[in-house]
């Protein structure tokens, strides 16, 4: 079975200086891979995914996530921060599913803080 | 461009009254449709998916049920709410179950 976990439940950081959210997953195929942010009583937003094709992905807002097989980590980084950034961050991976759908199984989150 | 609407945005219901959450999907045709509980401090958790009109499928027993009357909308319904079913409800679609997960705004819930 998939799952996912993030190493940090809470990251701070100051404005402008690199963002840093670690996660890693367990499958036992190759994976796809997500990162959605949810900014405080809003919905999920997709940032990026990973579908096998380049390890590295760049994504919204300045985001991208190296896929690293061996490490079986999927980290999200960002080089400066900004104050926006401020929000819930999850990681997630899809389990194949012969329901009809690919299951997301999510990560618990990790709440980015950014301190002018 | 597709768009994913949710309402209410917020509820306040009372213990054992009956709830309605409705979904609907623009600019797209027979999408995956999923609904998702967030409890307060916790993870997003499936509760149900639909791959069609009338076709629903549930993750976990519950409170709550779902209907799909139409191709692009999604009912969450329960006949007497709890306290526990209080939190956060995404709905999200997908082209295919194989396709990426796009998520709606929420509705808050709160049962008092």
């Amino acid at each position: 079975a998939q799952s996912v976990t993030q190493l940090d439940s809470h990251v701070s950081v100051s404005e402008g200086t690199p963002v840093l959210l670690r996660c890693n997953y367990s499958s036992s195929y190759s994976p796809s891979l997500f990162w959605y942010v949810q900014h405080p009583n809003k919905g999920l937003q997709l940032l990026l995914k990973y579908t096998s094709a380049a390890t590295l992905v760049k994504g919204i807002n300045g985001f991208e996530a190296e896929f690293k097989k061996s490490e079986t980590s999927f980290h999200l980084t960002k080089p400066s921060a900004h104050m926006s950034d401020a929000a819930e961050y999850f990681c997630v991976v899809s389990d194949l599913f012969s329901g009809g759908y690919n299951k997301l199984i999510f990560g618990a989150g990790t709440r980015l803080a950014v301190h002018p | 461009s597709q768009t994913i609407h949710q309402w209410p945005a917020t509820l306040v219901q009372p213990v054992g009254s009956p709830l309605s959450l409705e979904c609907t999907v623009e600019g797209t045709s027979n999408p995956n449709l999923y609904w998702y509980r967030q409890a307060a401090g916790r993870g997003l958790q499936l509760l149900f998916y639909s791959v069609g009109i009338g076709q629903i499928s549930s993750e976990v027993p519950q409170n709550l049920s779902a209907s799909r009357p139409q191709d692009r909308q999604f009912i969450l319904s329960s006949k007497k709410l709890l306290l526990s079913d209080s939190g956060f409800y995404l709905c999200a679609w997908s082209v295919g179950g194989g396709g990426t997960q796009y998520f709606g705004p929420g509705t808050r819930l709160l049962v008092l």
